[in-house]
């Protein structure tokens, strides 16, 4: 997992209460993501961040809002959980240093965060 | 819109075969495709990439191919092990864009 540790691992929640996920990552990555990944889904992008302070949203943003006040710490915050957002959270990142971005840099990822909502 | 499309959601076979994967892009050329591995519980791992120029990479007993006629990538799997079961999904790659990924592929292999 390069470095990138997610928390809490396992999460239940009640439906409406705020839930905040963690992920920090040692290698000084510049970009990170949260994904979340659902049975017939597979992973879908919620926000990304592409330097301190920088995000942007990402194809199921709704529900979610995220803040990066340090390179090393990605937070994703739910606001007011509802049982539509129980699912299987990940965290990646990439160091951002390639030329031709992703296209030849690999995603590191966390091990997930399982959120169940109530 | 764009799409990156694995169209088989399992796939079985028999130890000592090869496994063969697809992923389907529409509506883009996607430049780079990037593969990945992912065991239960875990998150996934990077595998290969390759460029919408090359035809072929090798990592040991793993290939992928690019048809770019057929708006397709094939992954290999040689000599398959029991140990390669898990799900495997293709991404596509563009500049800084976000990686979209397929659905994934869970693949089992059977000693």
């Amino acid at each position: 997992d390069a470095g990138i540790t997610q928390s809490p691992r396992h999460k239940v929640t009640e439906t409406g209460t705020p839930v905040t996920l963690r992920c920090h990552q040692t290698e000084n990555h510049r970009y990170m993501y949260w994904y979340r990944q659902d049975p017939g889904h597979g992973l879908r992008l919620i926000h990304y961040s592409y330097g301190v302070k920088d995000t942007d949203k990402g194809e199921v943003s709704d529900g979610y809002s995220v803040s990066r006040s340090k390179t090393e710490d990605f937070l994703l915050t739910l606001e007011s959980a509802t049982s539509s957002q129980t699912s299987v959270y990940f965290c990646a990142a990439r160091p951002g240093t390639g030329v031709l971005g992703v296209t030849n840099e690999k995603l590191f990822f966390g091990s997930g965060t399982q959120l169940s909502v109530l | 819109s764009q799409k990156i499309e694995q169209n088989s959601e399992a796939l079985n076979i028999q130890e000592g075969k090869t496994a063969t994967l697809t992923c389907n892009y529409t509506n883009y050329s996607p430049a780079y495709l990037q593969w990945y591995r992912q065991d239960p519980g875990r998150g996934p791992v990077f595998l290969l990439l390759i460029r919408e120029n090359e035809k072929e990479k090798r990592k040991e007993r793993l290939k992928v191919t690019f048809d770019t006629t057929l708006k397709q990538s094939l992954f290999h799997i040689t000599a398959s092990q029991p140990a390669d079961s898990a799900t495997y999904l293709c991404a596509r790659a563009s500049g800084n864009t976000p990686l979209v990924f397929g659905k994934g592929t869970r693949l089992s292999v059977i000693a």
